[in-house]
């Protein structure tokens, strides 16, 4: 999962298998939740989104869930590909305040 | 095309300069925003505005400072007093500040040596 620090937690995974990135997030009160990709040296591209009232959300071939009880966010990446490979990026929201990204996880596809 | 466009992608600069960077948008967003990345690390917010003419500080506004005159437009300066500029730079918009999906743009990379 993330974690704040200088060294990104990775994950390999082959390719065709199916990805799991977890986050676990600071703040009860957040109420929104995003997931962000990013490849090297490239801005962010969104990827899904949920939101406190949801505990599951499908996009196409992935899927986001939220455990708000823990405190816990994945994203499960199906069938993943070498265009995968990339930072993933999870970030918060509550309401009245700004987006609080974590530091990501970098997922590498094998061939 | 629609989109988010900062240039330059590389910039480099003596220590001691103020450089702006620039961030346009053709999205008719009204919210726009400045984040800070540094290697293995998340996006760290600097300033943001949500309307034409009106900016706040985020987390690390020390050191930077923005306008936004024009909807399109958010260009961001790195200052002297910034004590460590180099890092990437990104700028988002969304099409307002109550709607969070933000739009990123490919970000610049300073150097200040």
């Amino acid at each position: 999962g993330e974690s704040v620090g200088l060294h990104l937690p990775t994950l390999s995974v082959q390719e065709g298998d199916n990805s799991i990135i977890n986050c676990a997030y600071s703040n009860s009160a957040s109420d929104y939740f995003i997931w962000y990709k990013q490849e090297s040296g490239k801005g962010p591209q969104f990827i899904i989104d949920i939101r406190s009232n949801m505990d599951k959300r499908q996009g196409q071939r992935v899927t986001v869930l939220l455990n708000k009880t823990v405190k816990h966010l994945s994203l499960q990446i199906a069938a993943t590909q070498p265009g995968d490979s990339a930072v993933y990026f999870c970030a918060e929201k509550e309401s009245a305040r700004q987006l609080t990204f974590g530091s990501g996880t970098q997922l590498t596809v094998l061939p | 095309d629609g989109g988010i466009t900062q240039s330059p992608k590389y910039l480099f600069r003596k220590e001691g300069q103020n450089v702006t960077l620039s961030c346009e948008q053709n999205l008719n967003h009204d919210a726009m925003y400045w984040y800070r990345q540094d290697p293995g690390q998340g996006l760290r917010l600097i300033y943001y505005s949500q309307i034409v003419n009106d900016f706040q500080k985020g987390d690390i506004a020390e050191g930077y400072s923005v306008s936004r005159e024009k909807k399109e437009s958010f260009p961001l300066t790195v200052t002297s007093a910034q004590k460590n500029p180099t890092a990437f730079y990104l700028c988002a918009s969304s099409r307002d500040s109550s709607l969070y999906e933000q739009y990123f743009g490919p970000g610049t990379r300073l150097t200040v040596t």
